[in-house]
């Protein structure tokens, strides 16, 4: 049964650091795996998607890295601004694009200004 | 064009009572998807639509439970009766299949049950 950890389960941070959420994974055979946000009350928002043939993905100020053998994923965030302060979710596909995701309790983030 | 919405978002019902969730998909998505999380614990998957269809049912708490996706277009999750521990937050998301399988999330239905 896979499991996802995200480590720390909370962070916080002064504005302008760069920063490293961590999450691993029990089962490395895995479809894809994504990066999400969630701001306090309202839904998730995706971040990075990353398949399992690649080993990272970037938008901006944030890289996501995958290591599939070893079961883990980095979400670096550059430059941190008061304005990423929120959850961030790790999640895992099994099989195939259109398979159930397995969430990890997240990140809970806090940017001080 | 409309994100994933889902009504209502917030309501608290008593024990016994029963409540219905809507989810109105992204037109065109094929996936309907409903997950749930309940307060200190990670989101968990309840059930995957593919049209009107139940791909996987397997996260389904138990018989309480009851989803439904009419002519493959909005779903609604009804719970009855409901029990303290549904409390939590549903979410639905969908996507459409073959298109890079992104999915998107609805806000949520903040369901307490008293």
């Amino acid at each position: 049964k896979q499991e996802v950890t995200q480590i720390p389960a909370a962070l916080s941070v002064p504005e302008g650091e760069n920063l490293v959420l961590n999450c691993s994974f029990t089962d490395s055979a895995i479809y894809n795996l994504q990066w999400f946000r969630q701001d306090p009350g309202k839904g998730l928002t995706s971040l990075l998607l990353i398949q399992s043939s690649q080993r990272e993905q970037t938008s901006g100020r944030l890289n996501a890295s995958l290591d599939k053998s070893s079961g883990r994923s980095t979400l670096y965030i550059a430059a941190s601004q008061p304005g990423d302060s929120a959850t961030y979710l790790c999640a895992v596909r099994r099989n195939s694009g259109n398979t159930p995701l397995v969430f990890g309790k997240g990140t809970r983030l806090s940017v001080i200004a | 064009e409309a994100g994933v919405t889902q009504f209502p978002s917030h309501s608290v019902i008593e024990k016994g009572q029963t409540v219905t969730l809507r989810c109105d998909p992204i037109s065109g998505h094929d996936n309907l998807y409903w997950y749930r999380r309940v307060m200190g614990k990670e989101i968990k998957f309840l059930l995957h639509f593919v049209k009107e269809s139940k791909q996987d049912e397997s996260g389904m708490p138990n018989n309480r439970f009851l989803a439904e996706r009419t002519g493959g277009t909005y779903s609604t999750l009804k719970v009855q009766p409901a029990e303290l521990e549904d409390s939590g937050v549903y979410f639905c998301a969908s996507s459409h299949t073959g298109l890079g399988n992104t999915i998107y999330f609805g806000e949520g239905s903040w369901l307490t049950v008293v």
